[in-house]
């Protein structure tokens, strides 16, 4: 299978931790990336690899993998991160890269 | 920096065709895959498809396969996503985002351009 599913809406307390999910077979055999999207900007690389943290991108943000299933954690949510967020991976048939549908995220 | 700048919103009619371009700058151009990324209004994101360092080949979303061409120009340092035979449902912002890959398990597209919106109307 070429997809990759993500829960269309989360909501979050704030301070509080939230994990977002993103499942599909690809992620057997490949890590996921996560990308944090505000309204009007382009994506931002937020978890790559192994539950890597791109430089500038705050240590609340954590990324982990388990089977067909990887989850992008946010430990103590804040008002600033409230945003879509999009998980990426490599398909099964290696010549394809495939988005999930995205999550929104409202911290209230 | 690192850093992809890309060309200005297009506005064409359904059946033309419309080339965006993306110039990169602050690294080694030639050492880097590019990605190409879109985004109807209100909609998720979606792959375009890829291209190679060398600009020898490139894969493509079935869904887009006939329509779209990935190529670059080393020498300017910039790649170009065409798409023809455009309809109303390719209205979106279209991105480039550089490629970067770890041991053949792990793709993540960083940095990302700015966006063009390209409308189609009929």
């Amino acid at each position: 299978s070429s997809e990759l599913t993500q829960d269309p809406t989360v909501s979050v307390a704030l301070g509080q931790a939230v994990r977002i999910t993103c499942q599909g077979d690809s992620l057997r055999s490949n890590y996921a990336s996560w990308y944090q999207q505000k309204p009007g900007q382009a994506p931002l690389l937020v978890i790559y690899d192994r539950g890597n943290r791109p430089s500038g991108i705050p240590d609340r943000f954590s990324g982990s993998n388990s089977g067909d299933t990887a989850s992008l954690t946010i430990t103590g949510a804040q008002a600033e991160d409230e945003a879509d967020y999009y998980c990426n991976s490599r398909d099964s048939s290696g010549h394809r890269w495939v988005f999930g549908g995205g999550t929104k995220l409202t911290v209230l | 920096q690192v850093q992809l700048v890309q060309s200005g919103a297009e506005v064409k009619k359904s059946g033309a065709s419309v080339k965006v371009s993306c110039k990169a700058s602050g690294y080694s151009f030639t050492s880097y895959w590019m990605h190409w990324v879109r985004q109807a209004p209100g909609q998720g994101l979606e792959w375009i498809g890829v291209i190679n360092p060398s600009g020898s080949a490139t894969l493509y979303a079935q869904k887009l396969q006939g329509r779209v061409t990935l190529t670059r120009d080393t020498s300017t340092s910039t790649d170009y996503m065409e798409l023809s035979s455009l309809r109303s449902d390719d209205t979106a912002v279209y991105y480039c985002a550089r490629d970067n890959s770890a041991a053949d398990k792990a793709w993540w597209f960083d940095p990302w351009g700015q966006g063009t919106l390209v409308t189609v109307s009929s």
